[in-house]
Formats: structure tokens, sequence, C-alpha cells
């Protein structure tokens, strides 16, 4: 397997800085919206998701924010740490009962000592 | 438990062949999904199950076809392969209508 990083918008930052994570949505029918993290040479993993009626969900060292308004959403990770570089993807989960999930492009964060 | 496992890790194949590739989960998940992953792009789905029986097609499911005879296996199948398919696969599973997606290590899939 691999991480398929090329060409993604980088966020670079000094360990144990906060790191902001944008991301802007399109479908307005989304019941929750999802972050998920790949290392390099593995699949995505599950680190934190919102439902689309809250606008603050606060994990370990993380939390997302949800701005319906303007169509954002944001994850905040705190005292950045080596082990979180990676490539982070937003995603939404469609509402009608199944889980489908639509993915956004991905932004790379390297975490710099 | 093994959770979501991916074969084969590599695959080089020519323009016109076929082949499947195999995902398998032990953690009696109903929904299991395939997705294609390429580079500055995130991952885009191609088919998905809700269950034994029951298949569907993703965003860009032409070129693939899908089967689900058993809850734990869901295989991905190239009719014709083509230099556009080359990309990244990776399968998931999902126990009922939870968000969290567990994931396969990927499948590296080079058409020449």
């Amino acid at each position: 397997g691999e991480s398929v990083g090329l060409h993604l918008p980088t966020l670079s930052v000094q360990e144990g800085d906060n790191s902001i994570i944008n991301c802007a949505y399109s479908n307005s029918a989304s019941d929750y919206f999802i972050w998920y993290k790949q290392e390099s040479g593995k699949g995505p993993q599950f680190i934190i998701d919102i439902r689309s009626n809250m606008d603050k969900r606060q994990g370990q060292r993380v939390t997302v924010l949800l701005n319906k308004t303007v169509k954002h959403l944001s994850l905040q990770i705190a005292a950045t740490q080596p082990g979180d570089s990676a490539v982070y993807f937003c995603a939404e989960k469609v509402s009608g009962g199944y889980n489908k999930l639509i993915f956004g492009a991905g932004t790379r964060l390297a975490v710099h000592p | 438990n093994a959770g979501v496992t991916q074969t084969p890790k590599f695959q080089v194949l020519k323009t016109g062949q076929s082949m499947t590739l195999q995902c398998a989960q032990d953690m009696n998940h109903e929904y299991m999904s395939w997705y294609r992953q390429d580079p500055g792009m995130g991952l885009r789905l191609i088919h998905y199950s809700v269950g034994a029986g029951i298949t569907d097609q993703g965003e860009v499911p032409n070129g693939y076809n899908v089967s689900r005879s058993t809850t734990e296996d869901f295989p991905l199948r190239l009719l014709s392969a083509a230099p556009s398919q080359t990309s990244v696969y990776f399968c998931a599973s999902t126990f009922g209508l939870s968000t969290e997606a567990f994931f396969g290590q990927g499948t590296r899939l080079t058409v020449v």
C-alpha cells in the first residue's frame, strides 16, 4: 500500500506548535463530517467526526470546527508531534441511510523538530 | 483480529488483462467499499455494498465489477485493464451507520 500525496497542499509546522488544517465542503445534505489521517504506506485512519448540527467537537489533542454558513471544516491539532506528520483528509457522510463517504483532496502536514 | 486485508499489495498488468483485487474483513461489518486514490486527489468511491448480495455503484464505477457473496469478502474485478486504472486501491469496511471506516493497506496497481 502507499500514501499518494503528490501535488498536495502542504502545511509545515514546528514541533510543539498548534496546527490548523482546513477543508471546504460542497454538499449541504451531509449529516456527518469526518477527518481521516493517512500515514505513508498505510490506509486512511479515522480521527474524529462531527455531526452536522454541531459546530465544535473535541477529542484527544484534536478539535474539529464546522461552519455551515461558509461550508468550512477545520481540524486543529494541539502541540503537534512528529508522529502527526501525514496526509489529512476531510470527508462527508452522505445522508440517506448508507455509509457513503465523499473525500476531499487532502492536505499534507509536515512537522519539523 | 486482522481487520481489513487486501491482496495483492502490488500488481503490474498489461492493457487488456483482467484481474481481481481481493478484500476480506473479519469484523462482521455489513458495509464494505472500494476506493481508488490518484496523485493529488482524495479517495474516490468505486463500488460499495451494504450487505451480502447487495452492491451499488459509487462515483467512478466504469471498468470495475464487484460481488458480495459473503459478509467477509468483497472482491473488485477489473474486466479489461486500461492505463487510466493505474492507481492505489483501498478497500474499507464499516459497522452499521458508523462514520469510522476501517481501511486495508491498499493495492498499488500499474497498467502498462
